[in-house]
């Protein structure tokens, strides 16, 4: 069975200061892989996600992310946060190839200040 | 497309009453998803089905919850008889086929007392 760990429980950042949050994946096999955000009261959206080919994918509003299949990693970068990307951020994992569920991470807490 | 869109948005109910969730699934996904979201347990998938038929229903909690799919468009999570421990989040989402991601709904918040 898969899981996912993300080491930062919540991380404060001052505006444009650069952000990378933490995800490693437990699973032998081929992965699909998730970045969701979830803003406060709203439902999760996908940041970006990565199926094949580069392993560095971009995704909206600035993100990126690099998978790194080596240390089973998938993590989360932004160059310069904005106030506005104060929310949870939640990597997810599925066996590629299949229908199988997603399974989260416990999130990150990301609180940007002014 | 207007989304994966649940109701009721909020629900408060007193303990040994029926719930029930409702979801529509965006036109034409034929995966749909429940999951439930607490502070304790982060993003619990509590089941799944396809084309109307449950594939894993391994993280319902217990036998007090239920879910159904009577069509591609709609679908069902019942807990009877609800408890204080139920509280939480319950967001549906659907995606169309494995290769692709899950749109999520508004998600709807569940208060048992």
């Amino acid at each position: 069975a898969q899981s996912v760990s993300q080491h930062n429980h919540h991380v404060i950042l001052s505006e444009a200061a650069s952000l990378e949050l933490g995800c490693n994946y437990s699973y032998g096999g081929t992965v699909n892989l998730f970045w969701y955000v979830q803003y406060p009261g709203q439902h999760l959206q996908l940041l970006l996600k990565y199926f094949s080919g580069d392993p560095l994918v971009k995704g909206i509003k600035g993100f990126e992310a690099e998978f790194i299949k080596s240390k089973f990693s998938f993590n989360l970068r932004k160059p310069s946060v904005q106030w506005s990307d104060t929310a949870e951020y939640f990597c997810a994992v599925k066996e590629a190839g299949t229908a199988s569920k997603l399974t989260f991470g416990t999130g990150t807490r990301l609180q940007v200040t002014l | 497309d207007a989304g994966v869109i649940q109701s009721p948005r909020h629900e408060v109910t007193e303990m040994g009453q029926e719930v029930t969730l409702r979801c529509k699934p965006i036109s034409g996904h034929d995966y749909l998803f429940w999951y439930r979201q607490t502070m304790m347990r982060g993003l619990e998938l509590l089941i799944y089905f396809n084309n109307n038929v449950p594939i894993d229903d391994s993280g319902m909690p217990e036998d007090r919850f239920s879910a159904k799919m009577p069509n591609a468009s709609f679908s069902t999570l019942k807990i009877q008889p609800s408890e204080p421990r139920d509280s939480a989040v319950y967001f549906c989402a659907s995606s169309f086929g494995w290769a692709t991601e899950a749109f999520f709904g508004q998600g709807t918040r569940l208060t048992v007392v």
